[in-house]
C-alpha cells in the first residue's frame, strides 16, 4: 500500500535559519505529492504540491521537488521566520479510479522557529 | 469558490454522551468528503470517507459512525462518547476526479470528561 515517511520532530531552528524537512514515500504508479501546515489550533491548509516527476512546488519561500528517481518530496526554505512555526505534512494522492483520490498523510514535523 | 463549513469549533462533552459534528461544502457537486482525528501531538487518522449521498465507507472500527444525507453534507456521530474519543476532528473535502489535494475545515476540539 501506499505510506509517507516523514522526518521526525521537533525541528527548533533560529530565525533566518535553512530549514529542510524530509519526506520519501512508497506508492504504486503515478502519485501527486502535497505539503500541508497547521498552525496552532487550525485545520490544515495546502502549502504546495507537484503532480509530476520534476515538478517543483513552491509557495510562501518553501519549495520541495518531486524525486522520482529517490522517492522524495523534500520541503525546503532559505530563511524561515518565526511565523512559519507550525506542523507540517507530507502527502500524496493515490487518484484511485474508481473512488476519486484518497490522501496519504505523514506524521508530521513539528516545526519552532526562535526569534 | 468553494468553502468548507464545520462545526462547532470546541465541543466538551461528558463520556457517555451523544456526539454529533456537522461539516458542510459550498460551491462544488459531488465532492469526496472526508472525517480525521487528530490526537494531541500525532498525524492525522482517517475515520471516514464518502464519494457520494449515502456512501460512508470506515477506515477504522469505533463507536463512531458517520452519514451523508445531502450531496455537501458529511456528518459523525456517537451514541456514547468514549473518553478515547477526545481529540480533534477535521472535515475534508476534495473533487472527485483531478490532481487530488484535499480542502479542510477549521476543526473542532472534543474533550470527553
Amino acid at each position: 500500500g501506499n505510506s509517507v515517511t516523514q522526518m521526525e520532530g521537533p525541528v527548533t531552528l533560529s530565525e533566518e535559519a535553512f530549514l529542510t524537512i524530509n519526506c520519501t514515500y512508497t506508492a504504486t504508479g503515478y502519485p501527486s505529492l502535497f505539503w500541508y501546515v497547521q498552525y496552532p489550533g487550525e485545520g490544515l491548509q495546502l502549502l504546495l504540491k507537484a503532480t509530476k516527476a520534476d515538478d517543483k512546488g513552491s509557495n510562501k519561500g518553501f519549495e520541495a521537488t518531486y524525486r522520482k528517481e529517490t522517492t522524495s518530496f523534500h520541503l525546503e526554505k532559505g530563511s524561515v521566520q518565526v511565523s512559519d512555526s507550525a506542523v507540517y505534512f507530507c502527502a500524496l494522492s493515490d487518484r484511485g479510479e474508481t473512488s476519486g483520490s484518497r490522501l496519504t498523510f505523514g506524521e508530521g514535523t513539528q516545526l519552532t522557529v526562535n526569534p | 469558490s468553494q468553502t468548507i463549513h464545520q462545526w462547532p469549533a470546541t465541543l466538551v462533552q461528558p463520556v457517555g454522551s451523544p456526539l454529533s459534528l456537522e461539516c458542510t461544502v459550498e460551491g462544488t457537486s459531488n465532492p469526496n468528503l472526508y472525517w480525521y482525528r487528530q490526537a494531541a501531538g500525532r498525524g492525522l487518522q482517517l475515520l471516514f470517507y464518502s464519494v457520494g449521498i449515502g456512501q460512508i465507507s470506515s477506515e477504522v472500527p469505533q463507536n463512531l459512525s458517520a452519514s451523508r444525507p445531502q450531496d455537501r453534507q458529511f456528518i459523525l456521530s456517537s451514541k456514547k462518547l468514549l473518553l478515547s474519543d477526545s481529540g480533534f476532528y477535521l472535515c475534508a473535502w476534495s473533487a472527485y476526479s483531478g490532481t487530488g489535494g484535499y480542502t479542510f475545515g477549521s476543526g473542532t476540539r472534543l474533550t470527553v470528561v
